[in-house]
């Protein structure tokens, strides 16, 4: 497709149980964002891929949180034993050069994610 | 490390008045700074970035922003504002990497 593509749009879970959030980036781009929104929070920023470059995990809020990109493309965002505060729509964006020079991410429509 | 605060989480307006949202920024490198636009049930869009040439940057929908470092804010003003105009509003700094760091948003409402 066209744009960033994330699957699954909505992910309802129970608490305790583990997810994974995948993300598609637009072809060709180097860098990926994932990003937490909650109401009230804004855009939290999780992790930071750049190319081959080591990833920039410092967002990520504990060990439960992890993420890989493979190939330097599809990526995944697992949350193991997943809580209450989990609840968010998960973001993913990527660019096609050094964001600092362009400011253009594209936004995927995000993974919301409820745990009951 | 960066961050951004912006002040005020709601600011209501009336059509065509004045509209100042605020943002200021901390950085320990010479910051890149940005505005997106997240209108109703639609994803994030750049209004205008700064990337250190002019401090005054114009972006799209009329809408412009000042960069000054002596005060360390970079706050987005629009002349007149239009009920289109409603949406969210956050501000966003690099620094030395490509990291992104957003602030919370500010929801602008427009009273017709």
């Amino acid at each position: 497709g066209a744009g960033v593509s994330q699957s699954p749009s909505n992910k309802v879970t129970e608490k305790g149980k583990d997810v994974e959030l995948r993300c598609d980036p637009i072809s060709g781009h180097t860098a990926l964002y994932w990003y937490r929104q909650s109401l009230g929070q804004g855009l939290e920023f999780l992790i930071y891929f750049q190319g081959n470059s080591a990833p920039d995990k410092s967002g990520l809020p504990s060990d439960r949180f992890s993420a890989e990109r493979t190939g330097g493309s599809v990526s995944t965002l697992t949350i193991q034993r997943t809580q209450q505060e989990d609840s968010a729509v998960y973001l993913c964006a990527s660019s096609p050069r050094d964001v600092r020079n362009t400011g253009e991410l594209f936004f995927g429509e995000g993974s919301r994610l409820t745990v009951l | 490390a960066q961050s951004v605060t912006q002040l005020g989480s709601h600011v209501s307006v009336s059509e065509g008045a004045l509209v100042l949202l605020r943002c200021n920024y901390s950085s320990s490198v010479p910051p890149y700074l940005f505005w997106y636009v997240q209108y109703p049930n639609q994803g994030l869009q750049l209004l205008l970035k700064y990337t250190s040439a002019a401090t005054l940057v114009k972006g799209i929908n009329g809408f412009e922003a000042e960069f000054k470092k002596s005060e360390t804010s970079f706050h987005l003003t629009k002349p007149s504002a239009h009920m289109s105009d409603a949406a969210e509003y956050f501000c966003a700094v690099s620094g030395n990497t490509g990291k992104l760091i957003f602030g919370q948003g500010t929801t602008l409402q427009v009273k017709p």
